[in-house]
């Protein structure tokens, strides 16, 4: 089996900084991802890291700790339009991508 | 450049019913993957299609089938209708050469209320 743990809610105001953890539980690794998620809509592709160490696409960061079974999403620069459910999601399948989802973590950004 | 289309966009049922969901990728993708998400809930992995088999699955009764056409479209397919299979239905595409599989691209989803 598998277990992803993120926190349910974050609140931070515009401008500010916010980190996203998940910490995973499961068997066959290959990496871990981050899609975004608004109301309504269809999860977005973020973010992908296979080996330890941070990534940096424009304002968002994920970083991977394999020995630890642990990833975050750093969000920078915070703007309204990032309010939205984030969700980190581990492949368990190779090339082809199996992903295994969180639960999310429903973030609110305030003017 | 076409994105992952899905149709219907909601679809009513009632229980025992079957119902067909149906998924065309992104132009240029040849794999495709389902997702059920229940109200504040993350994706949860169906099945995975390539080459027109079922190459993965997750842990969903054999209710659950699907298929994929040599255009790469799919289809799936819920036999039996449960009230719990009400849920949004997503489907994602992808390719191996895209980031291992992991950039799954999503369409906007099918929304199944079973009463």
């Amino acid at each position: 089996g598998q277990s992803l743990e993120q926190p349910s809610e974050v609140t931070a105001v515009e401008g500010a900084i916010v980190q996203i953890n998940c910490t995973y539980q499961t068997s066959g690794f290959y990496g871990l991802s981050w899609y975004q998620q608004h109301d309504g809509g269809a999860p977005t592709f973020l973010s992908y890291n296979a080996l330890d160490g941070l990534e940096e696409t424009g304002r968002f960061s994920s970083f991977l700790s394999r020995s630890d079974s642990y990833g975050y999403l750093l969000l920078q620069e915070l703007q309204m339009k990032d309010s939205a459910s984030y969700f980190c999601a581990v492949n368990r399948g190779s090339t082809l991508g199996r992903l295994y989802f969180g639960r999310g973590t429903q973030l609110t950004v305030w003017p | 450049d076409a994105g992952v289309t899905q149709s219907p966009t909601h679809l009513i049922k009632t229980r025992g019913q079957q119902v067909t969901l149906r998924c065309s990728p992104k132009s240029g993708h040849d794999t495709v993957s389902w997702y059920q998400q229940a109200l504040g809930q993350g994706p949860q992995f169906i099945f995975q299609y390539y080459e027109e088999e079922e190459r993965q699955r997750g842990n969903f009764p054999d209710r659950f089938s699907g298929h994929q056409f040599p255009n790469y479209s799919s289809e799936l397919n819920v036999n039996a209708l449960l009230l719990g299979d009400s849920a949004l239905y997503l489907c994602a595409s992808s390719t191996p050469g895209t980031s291992g599989g992991n950039e799954q691209f999503f369409g906007p989803g099918t929304r199944l209320t079973v009463l």
